[in-house]
């Protein structure tokens, strides 16, 4: 399997720009998970999908942020307008929960810069 | 809410040492506790998963406790190599798979 896959791996912008992270969970994994990791707070839960629905997006800081599951494999993230405080590495993670558990795996992450 | 602490943030150690990596956490409600690995620059790798019935979990020269009703994991790393210098991160699962992580331990093993 070729993992959770992100793109794209660094983004550089300017501030008030739109920018869209793009997310293909493992296949079969019915739920998905968006992270975002600075050196400040460590990893925080953005918003989790099961089953293309979005759960709890109790963790998008504000509505700058927005995410989507059009279908089971592919997910998008988007920050609009950006600003620099938003600097940080965002992760997709997926897993197939049963009966409320199951293991998450990673994407490498992408690494956006807002300037 | 779930508070994760992992102490001490860094460890230094001589290859060769046995290790054990804490992590304690509030709430032991949890259906699941993973351990992850972090290099620089890179997403996290999962090491092991320990469900909420089971005491540990063992994996090649690692070992992960966990102990519910006092809030606590530990992951024991044997023979410890300069290979295994990374950031380990605990993150207990509550419903639906939602982890919430430490900051992580930065170790670091001197050849």
């Amino acid at each position: 399997d070729a993992g959770v896959i992100q793109s794209p791996r660094h983004e550089v912008t300017e501030m008030g720009q739109e920018v869209t992270l793009r997310c293909k969970p493992i296949s079969g994994h019915n739920s998905l998970f968006w992270y975002r990791q600075t050196m400040m707070r460590g990893l925080e839960l953005l918003i989790y999908f099961n089953n293309n629905v979005p759960i709890d997006d109790s963790g998008m800081p504000e509505d700058r942020f927005s995410a989507k599951m059009p279908n089971a494999s592919f997910s998008t993230l988007k920050i609009q307008p950006s600003e620099p405080r938003d600097s940080a590495v965002y992760f997709c993670a997926s897993s197939f929960i049963l009966g409320d558990t199951g293991e998450l795996f990673f994407g490498e992450g992408s690494r956006l810069t807002v300037l | 809410k779930q508070e994760v602490t992992q102490i001490p943030a860094a460890l230094s150690v001589p290859e060769g040492e046995n290790l054990v990596l804490n992590c304690s956490f509030t709430d032991s409600a949890i259906y699941n506790l993973q351990w992850f690995r972090q290099d620089p620059g890179k997403g996290l790798t999962s090491l092991l998963l320990i469900q909420s019935s089971q005491r540990e979990q063992t994996s090649g020269r690692l070992n992960a406790s966990l102990d519910k009703s006092s809030g606590r994991s530990t992951l024991y790393i044997a023979a410890s190599q300069p290979g295994d210098s990374a950031t380990y991160l605990c993150a207990p699962s509550g419903a639906n798979s939602k982890l919430t992580f430490g900051k992580g331990i930065t170790l670091s093993v001197r050849p």
